[in-house]
């Protein structure tokens, strides 16, 4: 079965501080993997995304991800956090439905960047 | 344009009400998705139209009611709701569905609060 597990219920960083927001996952096949943000009281709105190639991604807002094949991993990543970064992560994997795909989320992980 | 919209932004109803949550797209995306969303949780998707087709119920209860009328609009018709149903409904529009899009990101809308007493 496909899944994905975001092992962090709550992040904490300090503003200005390296932030990561971690995301694993199991699939079969390739994945392709995505990060979305949901700002209080808003909808979703998409980050980034990994299809092939790079392992590095670069999406929105200056925020990166790092995809890892050996360890399933897939770890948002910002190098200097902002306050307005305080938000609602979530990891997903597009996951194959019979003639469809549809998107199997993480739990979310809770990010609270402090001034 | 790049954005989904939905109206209402909030709806309070009572359980023998019949109400209708809307959502547009005018990106050309050929599937459409309705989520339901409770607070601080992942949204679980309820249905997916890929051209304009039900392709995906993810077992809903029948006092949800899909319809897409035409590629760029998505209703959620609704009746003898109850009121674990109140949540956050939100729609969703992708290029593509199925094989021949997997790594397709998708857009969401603001949601809709829906209250149901």
């Amino acid at each position: 079965a496909q899944s994905v597990a975001q092992p962090e219920d709550q992040v904490n960083v300090a503003e200005g501080n390296p932030l990561t927001v971690k995301c694993t996952y199991s699939v079969s096949g390739n994945p392709y993997l995505f990060w979305y943000v949901q700002y209080p009281n808003r909808g979703l709105q998409f980050l980034l995304k990994y299809i092939t190639g790079d392992n590095l991604v670069k999406g929105s807002y200056g925020f990166e991800a790092e995809f890892n094949k050996s360890q399933t991993s897939f770890h948002l990543k910002k190098p200097s956090a902002l306050v307005s970064d305080s938000a609602l992560y979530f990891c997903a994997v597009s996951s194959l439905a019979g003639n469809n795909r549809k998107l199997i989320w993480g739990l979310g992980t809770s990010l609270a960047v402090n001034p | 344009d790049t954005e989904v919209t939905q109206t209402p932004k909030h709806l309070v109803m009572g359980m023998t009400n019949k109400k209708s949550l809307k959502c547009e797209q005018h990106m050309g995306h050929r599937a459409m998705y309705w989520y339901k969303q409770k607070a601080k949780k992942p949204p679980e998707l309820m249905f997916v139209y890929s051209y304009e087709k039900l392709s995906i119920n993810e077992s809903v209860p029948s006092r949800f009611s899909p319809e897409c009328p035409n590629s760029s609009l998505l209703n959620l018709h609704l009746h003898a709701l109850q009121p674990e149903d109140s949540a956050l409904y939100l729609c969703a529009s992708s290029q593509g569905t199925g094989v021949a899009g997997p790594w397709d990101e998708q857009f969401f809308g603001p949601g809709t609060r829906l209250t149901v007493l």
